[in-house]
């Protein structure tokens, strides 16, 4: 079965730092471009972050860059978010995503995970 | 960035009624727009890809049209089942942008 499980949630007090990760299995993971996105309570999808599958074009929302950072470890079929100097606005579900398909970088996402939970508050 | 904006925010319709949302982006994106399908509590679930590609598993009820800055999702004849929130996103350039959604209820 086609999975991604994300972990690493959880309360947190602005301006501190948390990893979130993602575990992938029923699919080669190393073949495809993966995607972090988020929804805060209640609201709308926001797409956070993107890396393709060998980690060589990475991009980030403008609300993010600097302060999270993606990565994946294609040996162990997983993919990490770094989150540092979190802000209350951060709160948030966070899925990963599968992007569908090969090659063109440029499409759906056609794998989310259940999410994982980020509240950023003291 | 690219924005996408969708109409209706929010419709009423009966079960076995045709519904259509739009969704338009601020410059054109090709047919690069995806449909996805949201019920709460649940993560995103993919229903049409290109603008008018049926994901594998989807009911032919759902289709997509438009290309350009001009898209369309219908459901041909609603089912209880596909009361929810459906949302349109252009994957054409990065940031990837999501439309704010358009909630489907009973009416």
């Amino acid at each position: 079965e086609v999975q991604l499980v994300e972990s690493g949630g959880g309360l947190v007090q602005p301006g501190r730092s948390l990893r979130l990760s993602c575990a992938a299995s029923g699919f080669t993971f190393d073949d495809y471009a993966m995607h972090w996105v988020r929804q805060a309570p209640g609201k709308g999808l926001e797409w956070v972050s993107g890396i393709s599958w060998n980690s060589g074009s990475i991009g980030y929302a403008d609300s993010v860059k600097g302060r999270f950072t993606i990565s994946r470890d294609n040996a162990k079929n997983s993919l990490y978010l770094q989150m540092n100097s979190l802000r209350a606005e951060d709160t948030a579900l966070y899925y990963c995503a599968k992007k569908l398909g090969y090659g063109d970088p440029r499409g759906a996402f056609d794998i989310w995970g259940q999410g994982t939970m980020v509240t950023v508050s003291s | 960035d690219i924005q996408m904006t969708q109409s209706p925010s929010s419709l009423s319709a009966s079960v076995g009624d045709r519904v259509t949302i739009t969704c338009r982006a601020s410059q054109s994106i090709s047919s690069y727009l995806n449909w996805y399908q949201q019920k709460p509590g649940k993560a995103p679930k993919l229903l049409i890809y290109a603008a008018s590609s049926l994901q594998s598993g989807v009911p032919s009820r759902f289709s997509g049209s438009g290309s350009g800055t001009d898209f369309t999702l219908t459901i041909s004849s609603l089912q209880p089942e596909d009361f929810a929130t459906y949302y349109c996103q252009q994957s054409y350039s990065t940031p990837v942008t999501f439309g704010p959604g358009t909630k489907v209820d009973i009416k």
